[in-house]
């Protein structure tokens, strides 16, 4: 266990359904990150909270949504998905602000949008 | 961000000392160098980070130049589970979080 944890580990989902992804960290750190990883392609950042305030928002679909209610959790919902986002969904934290620059990753969620 | 440069894969046998280069000439002055590992279906793992010499520590050692331009990690004595993909990483740390951005990252096969 690196100390963040994800579940659920695997979904599945219709295009239609509505579900969400959750993070958690007890770390201490105070900045959260989702990352999406297809295959054969490098990790996108998609979302960063640093004090529980978005930060960055490279883009994103609005078909998903982050949302962190305290700095050790973080969840992206995701409502009428397409099969092309399918992929490995990672969540990450780190101590923002502190000179320290190591990234604590999760195991990933492995989304299949059917 | 920093862009970086790495060989898309790499092939060595188990015992060997494997040396994984990366560029990254427009590294600013307050950015770090991280390295980090991934196994298929799971999150990128720490491995090192320095700034400017060489780092080392009980996973791998991290060669930076003067000019930091680019970076080269080493793994002595691999074995067939150090076979991963390896990214190398610059960026910052500021109260806005860990601005990284990964590339594609080396593939390193370790074979018997």
């Amino acid at each position: 266990e690196t100390g963040v944890t994800q579940t659920p580990r695997h979904l599945v989902m219709g295009m239609t359904n509505k579900k969400s992804l959750k993070c958690e960290q007890h770390l201490g750190h105070n900045a959260m990150y989702w990352y999406k990883q297809s295959a054969k392609k490098p990790l996108e950042l998609m979302f960063v909270y640093s004090l529980e305030e978005r930060v960055e928002n490279n883009s994103v679909p609005s078909r998903f949504s982050p949302e962190c209610p305290n700095s050790s959790h973080l969840f992206l919902h995701l409502h009428t998905l397409q099969p092309e986002d399918s992929a490995l969904y990672l969540c990450a934290s780190s101590t923002s602000g502190t000179g320290d620059y190591g990234y604590t990753f999760g195991s990933g969620t492995r989304l299949t949008v059917v | 961000l920093a862009k970086t440069t790495q060989p898309i894969s790499m092939d060595s046998y188990e015992g060997q000392e494997v040396n994984i280069t990366c560029s990254h000439n427009n590294i600013a002055t307050n950015d770090y160098i991280t390295w980090y590992q991934q196994f298929p279906s799971q999150g990128p793992r720490f491995i090192i980070q320095g700034y400017k010499t060489k780092v080392t520590n009980e996973v791998a050692s991290l060669f930076i130049p003067a000019d930091r331009k680019s970076s080269t990690l080493s793994l002595p004595r691999v074995s067939l589970s150090d076979t991963a993909v390896y990214y190398c990483l610059v960026g910052v740390s500021n109260n806005a979080g860990n601005m990284l951005t990964f590339g594609g990252g080396t593939r390193l096969m370790v074979k018997p």
